[in-house]
């Protein structure tokens, strides 16, 4: 079965800096590419980029492009989310998800992570 | 890429059927068939119940359908149950890397 399973919530404060994790079995991690997507409060899905483990290639969205790093560590099958300054607007829950189709970023989500939510407050 | 367009909410009676509209599908060949429909309940993680526009994921029951025509996507529930109130997301592809979701939809099945 495959899985994606996301590190617990986390609350900051602004100007904190904050990785989160997705932690991934029953598949080869290195085949396929896995998206972060935010989702704000009563609000929709935010595609915020993605990471293909196997040749370390990542894609972002260009409303997240250097405000968050996506990577992941090949050895312990898990991808990562890091912020190095948060702000309060970043208060969302995160989620990582599996694209389904083998080696390429154009597929659907599936499975996705059970979702991070990070708070950020003064 | 803008987000696509999607009604803000549906709404129908357990048995019928409704359809949820997606509008700003790229005609680049990039994107164009790769539309997938997402299932979000309350407090949960979304779920794909349609992909590649009309492909259902197995386990997905078969009231759900998905369809496209020009640059519009839809996706049809029939034979509503309550638990099929849920919030609704489509995405599709703008570049070869770029992917875009809905705004949502939220179905509520009186």
């Amino acid at each position: 079965e495959v899985q994606l399973v996301q590190s617990g919530a986390e609350v900051k404060k602004p100007g904190e800096s904050l990785k989160i994790s997705c932690k991934t079995s029953g598949y080869t991690f290195t085949l396929y590419w896995i998206a972060w997507v935010r989702q704000m409060s009563g609000k929709g899905l935010e595609w915020m980029g993605f990471i293909f483990p196997g040749e370390y290639q990542t894609r972002y969205s260009p409303s997240f492009r250097g405000q968050v790093t996506i990577s992941a560590d090949t050895s312990t099958k898990t991808a990562y989310m890091e912020w190095s300054s948060l702000k309060t607007s970043d208060t969302a829950v995160y989620y990582c998800a599996r694209v389904a189709r083998l080696t390429t970023p154009r597929g659907w989500l599936d499975p996705w992570g059970q979702g991070t939510l990070v708070t950020v407050s003064s | 890429q803008s987000a696509l367009t999607q009604p803000a909410s549906v709404s129908g009676s357990p048995g019928q059927s409704i359809t949820i509209s997606c509008t700003g599908i790229s005609s680049d060949p990039v994107g164009y068939n790769y539309v997938a429909w997402y299932q979000q309940h309350p407090g949960k993680a979304p779920k794909v119940i349609i992909y590649d526009v009309s492909k259902r994921p197995s386990g997905v029951s078969d009231r759900f359908s998905g369809s496209k025509y020009g640059n519009t996507a839809s996706l049809t529930i029939s034979g509503l149950q309550t638990d099929d109130t849920a919030d609704y997301y489509c995405s599709s592809y703008a570049s070869s890397s770029s992917l875009v979701f809905g705004g949502g939809t939220r179905l509520t099945v009186l």
